[in-house]
C-alpha cells in the first residue's frame, strides 16, 4: 500500500498570505490527524477528522482549520499567515482513529512565512 | 491532563552499546503508549506501541520498552546500537475517551552514536 502522502513538500509565503495543504491518507483510512512540529513547542495535536467530521480539535487560534472529503483526503488551511507558524505540518491516517490505532505519519509540509 | 517526559534531549552512545531512552507519562486513565523515531526531512514512523497487552513490547530494529505502572515509566532500549539508529526518538500517549483525541509527544531524544 502506498503511504501517506502530502503536498506540497516545501512551501514559502509571506506574512497575511494564506496557505492550503493537503494530505491523502493510506487506502482504507477514514482518520486522518494533523500535527504541527516546531523546534520551541514540538510536535502538538492540530486536530483530528473522521467521515468528513471534525472530531477533535487541539489549541490552536481558529485561523487554523480543515476539512476532509468523501475520499477521506484532508486538507488544512491557515489563514493570515504569522511569523510563528514556519512549522512542519504532518499528517497521519490511521484507519478508525481509535485509541489503539496505529498513526502512520506523511513526509510532511515544510512551511515557511518570511 | 495527559503528558509526557523524555528526559535527555540528547543521548550519546557508541555503536554496538545498549540504548536506553527514557519516558515517563502522566495520565488520569491507562494510557496507551507508543514510541516513534524521525529521521531529517522525513515524518513519524512508528517503533512499537503498548495498549494494555503485554508490559514488555518488541518493535522493529531491534527496540523493545517496559510499561511500568508503578514508576509511570516506558523507557525505549536497545541491546546493541547501530550508526543507523541515529535520528529523533518521540514518546506519545494518546488521550482517554473515545475517538482519536490526538496523541500527546515529549520533546523528543536526539540519539547520537559515536563511531
Amino acid at each position: 500500500k502506498a503511504g501517506v502522502t502530502q503536498t506540497p513538500r516545501y512551501l514559502i509565503k509571506t506574512r497575511g498570505q494564506q496557505v492550503t495543504l493537503s494530505c491523502s491518507p493510506i487506502s482504507g483510512h477514514r482518520s486522518v490527524s494533523w500535527y504541527q512540529q516546531t523546534p520551541g513547542q514540538g510536535l502538538q495535536f492540530l486536530f483530528e477528522y473522521f467521515s468528513e467530521t471534525q472530531r477533535n480539535k487541539g489549541n490552536f487560534p481558529g485561523r487554523f482549520s480543515g476539512r476532509q472529503f468523501s475520499n477521506s483526503r484532508s486538507e488544512m488551511n491557515v489563514s493570515t499567515l504569522e511569523l510563528g507558524d514556519s512549522a512542519l505540518y504532518l499528517c497521519a491516517s490511521s484507519l478508525e482513529g481509535k485509541r489503539t490505532d496505529t498513526q502512520y505519519f506523511g513526509p510532511g509540509t515544510r512551511l515557511t512565512v518570511l | 491532563a495527559q503528558s509526557v517526559t523524555q528526559l535527555g534531549s540528547h543521548v550519546s552512545v557508541s555503536e554496538g552499546a545498549l540504548v536506553l531512552l527514557r519516558c515517563n507519562y502522566s495520565s488520569s486513565v491507562p494510557p496507551y503508549l507508543f514510541w516513534y523515531v524521525q529521521y531529517p526531512n522525513q515524518g513519524l514512523q512508528l517503533l512499537l506501541k503498548y495498549t494494555s497487552a503485554a508490559t514488555l513490547v518488541k518493535g522493529i530494529n531491534g527496540f523493545e520498552a517496559e510499561f511500568k505502572k508503578s514508576e509511570t515509566s516506558f523507557h525505549l532500549t536497545k541491546p546493541s546500537a547501530h550508526m543507523s539508529d541515529a535520528a529523533e526518538y518521540f514518546c506519545a500517549v494518546s488521550y482517554s475517551g473515545g475517538g482519536a483525541d490526538g496523541l500527546t509527544f515529549g520533546k523528543g531524544t536526539h540519539l547520537i552514536i559515536q563511531p
